[in-house]
């Protein structure tokens, strides 16, 4: 089975700073790599994916992600960060399926707080 | 249209009572998840369906839970006899297709507190 490790419960920064938030997968096979987020008050909601190709995806409001197979990661960055990104983070992963049943598993998330 | 929605928000029982949890989904997702949050945690896989078929029970922690979705559209999460260890957001997720390559759209979840 596949399991999913966060370093980073919390974490603080200031406006302007640069982020990034630590993501790696235990799995022997090929795998769909996700982050949620979800902000004060809101579902969760996709941020951004990897399936293939391009190990540098980009998502909404300016993230990032890199996938490195060789350390099993797949990191979140941004550039500078604002007030209105205080969430709760999530990676999560699923088995390359091609198809089939795709339940997420989840890390713990990281509580991102960004102080003004 | 509209999101996916759940009902109730938030639910409280006294142990030992059953609960049912209900989920509508994106009309037309024929995918739909259930997933359990613990305080402080990450959502856990509960289930899967693909239309009215349950393809994927594997995450379910107990012979106490028990999902349905009999017309392929609402499910329902039912727990049985709870007990303090189910206190926890229940989330519902559903997707255009089967396939990870179909973003889940997730509910606002349900808070059950089993007291």
């Amino acid at each position: 089975a596949q399991s999913v490790s966060q370093h980073n419960h919390h974490v603080i920064l200031s406006e302007a700073a640069s982020l990034e938030l630590g993501c790696n997968y235990s799995y022997g096979g090929t795998v769909n790599l996700f982050w949620y987020v979800q902000y004060p008050g809101q579902h969760l909601q996709l941020l951004l994916k990897y399936f293939s190709g391009d190990p540098l995806v980009k998502g909404i409001k300016g993230f990032e992600a890199e996938f490195i197979k060789s350390k099993f990661s797949f990191n979140l960055r941004k550039p500078s960060v604002q007030w209105s990104d205080t969430a709760e983070y999530f990676c999560a992963v699923t088995p390359y399926s091609g198809g089939g049943a795709d339940g997420l598993t989840f890390g713990k998330g990281t509580h991102l707080i960004i102080q003004p | 249209g509209a999101g996916v929605s759940q009902s109730p928000r938030y639910k409280v029982a006294k142990r030992g009572q059953d609960v049912a949890l209900r989920c509508d989904p994106i009309s037309g997702h024929v995918s739909l998840f259930w997933y359990q949050q613990a305080l402080g945690q990450g959502p856990e896989f509960l289930t899967y369906f693909q239309n009215e078929a349950q393809l994927d029970k594997s995450g379910l922690p107990s012979d106490r839970f028990f999902a349905e979705r009999p017309e392929g559209s609402v499910s329902t999460l039912k727990i049985q006899r709870t007990q303090q260890e189910d206190s926890a957001v229940y989330l519902c997720a559903s997707s255009l297709t089967q396939g990870a390559r179909y973003e889940q759209y997730f509910g606002p979840g349900t808070r059950l507190t089993v007291t």
